[in-house]
């Protein structure tokens, strides 16, 4: 079945630091691929997203590669700020018939002034 | 304003006493789901819906039921909650399942079953 592997957290940077949060999968077929986070005390929203391979998702500064050679969808952002600190969920929707969204175990950013 | 809500937000209740956590959508959204959060575990699908009355199991059903008479709602039963459901609680829905759409998750239950 399918699978999601994210770095486990906690993460702590500075304010400005560069972000790399890891993610790997394992599917069958041709999933789309998700980062999605979640600010304490709310529920989840979409971050970016990529449908294909090579494609590259953005938002709010934050970027991420669907790599099917590696089978990865690495989650960056040039520079952190506090207002970035939340839990960060990476998640694959299988192709074809299957409507699932599987989540990674999520990885709970804190930044510091 | 676009949203998914659930009511409650928070309850505490204890072992068998039966209990419905209510999920209601505003953007006529055809797929509906219901996932819980647990520490270490990341979101596991409990039930979805493909649209109205069209329900199916996910990773971990056990304990639960739900159903779709109403395209807006999905509600969760749990008929004899135990202290293992324990946990935190969201509802989601999306405009279609079989493309990949954005899901909208609700501001989550957390629940305790003591």
């Amino acid at each position: 079945g399918n699978s999601v592997t994210q770095m486990e957290g906690p993460v702590t940077l500075s304010e400005e630091a560069f972000l790399t949060i890891n993610c790997t999968y394992t599917a069958t077929g041709y999933p789309s691929l998700f980062w999605y986070v979640q600010y304490p005390g709310e529920g989840l929203q979409l971050l970016l997203k990529a449908t294909k391979a090579d494609d590259k998702g953005s938002n709010k500064g934050f970027e991420a590669t669907y790599r099917k050679e590696t089978t990865s969808f690495h989650l960056e952002k040039g520079s952190v700020q506090v207002s970035d600190s939340a839990v960060y969920f990476c998640a694959l929707k299988g192709g074809g018939s299957n409507y699932k969204l599987t989540f990674g175990k999520g990885t709970l950013l804190t930044v510091n002034p | 304003e676009a949203q998914v809500t659930q009511n409650p937000r928070y309850l505490i209740t204890v072992t068998g006493k039966k209990l419905t956590v209510t999920c209601s959508q505003n953007m006529n959204h055809e797929y509906m789901s219901w996932y819980r959060q647990d520490p270490g575990l990341g979101l596991r699908q409990i039930y979805y819906s493909m649209n109205v009355e069209v329900t199916d199991k996910g990773d971990v059903p056990e304990g639960y039921k739900v159903s779709r008479k109403e395209k807006r709602n999905f509600p969760l039963i749990l008929e004899s909650p135990s202290p293992n459901q324990t946990s935190l609680y969201f509802c989601a829905s999306s405009l279609s399942a079989t493309t990949p759409y954005e899901q909208y998750f609700g501001p989550g239950t957390r629940l305790t079953v003591t």
